[in-house]
This record gives structure tokens, sequence and C-alpha cells, in this order.
């Protein structure tokens, strides 16, 4: 989706392994957010940052660390993933009249 | 607290007849109400959304809904359905969480849709 870029788009972890996913926006908003995908459970918010240098919990941010060292761009980190954790993960940004903008996603797989 | 609430996880129906998605939802404040389309890989695409104007809100690919505040409810409709429209579908209420800025979304389980020949 234009503005809103994530990377990688696929990725398998071995238990205990960790990565990092990158989210990068090209519309200067202060807001970013990371959501995580489940069958049967929607979207559910992990975490989300109000600006550069800041960050806060959302619903379900166990497991999950992130960093917003730029303006632009927003870490999603684990740093020893679990299958618990497979799942898509979106990143979004604030669009028109409080909706949101989401990023294509990332389909993570733990084994 | 807010909440969302998907009526069906799974929809079928016939090609050109009637789409009608159910949701309802739970908010203490009057809510800003979302409908995203999301087609299989891909991330989510916003069909149409109540901010407190209209009730009846007309989106892309002809499909509306209507804000009913006294059966809080947000149900997508549309009235001849095609093949192209089988996706999942997600209802979402807007919560006011940050000061000063932006609502965060909270997302029903979402409706898949499927459509037949």
């Amino acid at each position: 989706n234009a503005g809103v870029t994530q990377t990688p788009k696929f990725r398998v972890l071995k238990t205990g392994q960790s990565m990092t996913l990158l989210c990068a926006q090209d519309m200067n908003h202060e807001y970013m957010y990371w959501y995580r995908q489940d069958p049967g459970m929607g979207l559910r918010l992990i975490h989300y940052s109000v600006g550069e240098g800041t960050t806060a919990k959302g619903e379900v941010p166990d497991g999950y660390n992130v960093s917003r060292l730029k303006k632009q761009n927003f870490l999603l980190g684990l740093e020893s993933a679990a299958p618990s954790q497979t799942s898509v993960y979106f990143c979004a940004t604030p669009g028109e009249n409080y909706g949101y903008t989401f990023g294509s996603g990332t389909r993570l797989t733990v084994v | 607290a807010q909440s969302v609430t998907q009526l069906g996880s799974h929809v079928s129906v016939s090609e050109g007849a009637l789409v009608l998605l159910r949701c309802n939802y739970s908010s203490s404040v009057p809510p800003y109400l979302f409908w995203y389309v999301q087609y299989p890989n891909q991330g989510l695409q916003l069909l149409l959304k109540y901010t407190s104007a209209a009730t009846l809100v007309k989106g892309i690919n002809g499909f509306e809904a209507e804000f009913k505040k006294s059966e809080t409810s947000f149900h997508l409709t549309k009235p001849s359905a095609h093949m192209s429209d089988a996706a999942e579908y997600f209802c979402a209420v807007s919560v006011p969480a940050f000061s000063g800025g932006y609502n965060k979304l909270i997302f029903g389980a979402g409706t898949r849709l499927a459509v037949h020949p």
C-alpha cells in the first residue's frame, strides 16, 4: 500500500531465534502501529508509537519489543521466537478521517 | 470498553444475490466505525467509514453501511454480489486512546465472504 512499506514479506524462524520486522512510512505521520492477525481473531494491537523516540504497549505486547529511533521507521523485534508468534504482522499509520493505511504484511512462521 | 462483534465468520452467497455482513459494536462514547476488506495475501483496504455525518455511508465497489445507534449496529450490504467480492471483511471501531492524536482501532474477528456462481 502506498506510503507504508514492510520488510520482509515472508520469514520462517526456528523456536528461540530472533528477528526484526521493519516498517517504513513516507507520510510524515507521528503515529505508527504494529498489529498481528490470526484466524478468527481479527487484528490485535501489539505496540504503537506516538512519535520519534516513544513507544507504548497495545493489547498483546508480550514477547515483542519495538523501537522508533527515526520518525519514518518503526521496528518490531522478537527476541526469542515461539510458535505462538506465528502470524501475519501488519504495520499501519493514520489515514483519512481516523482510518488507517496498512502495509502489505509480513507472514511469519515459527517452527 | 469498546468492542466489535461480527456475526458469522463465514458467509456464502450466490453471484447476484444480496450481501449482508453484520457488525455490532459497543462504545461508551460516540464511535467512528469502519469496514475494511482484505483480499487473499494482501493488506487491508478501507471500504467505508462512518464519522458522525450521514448515517448511511456509501463506499467503494458498491458497498454501503448504515449506522443505527438504537441497535448499535453497522451492517455492510451490497445489492448484488460479484465474484470479485470474495474476501475477508473486518468491522472496526475507533477508540480515543491518545491525547491530542489519532484514535486506536479495535477490530472484529472478521467475516469471510464466499461468492459462488
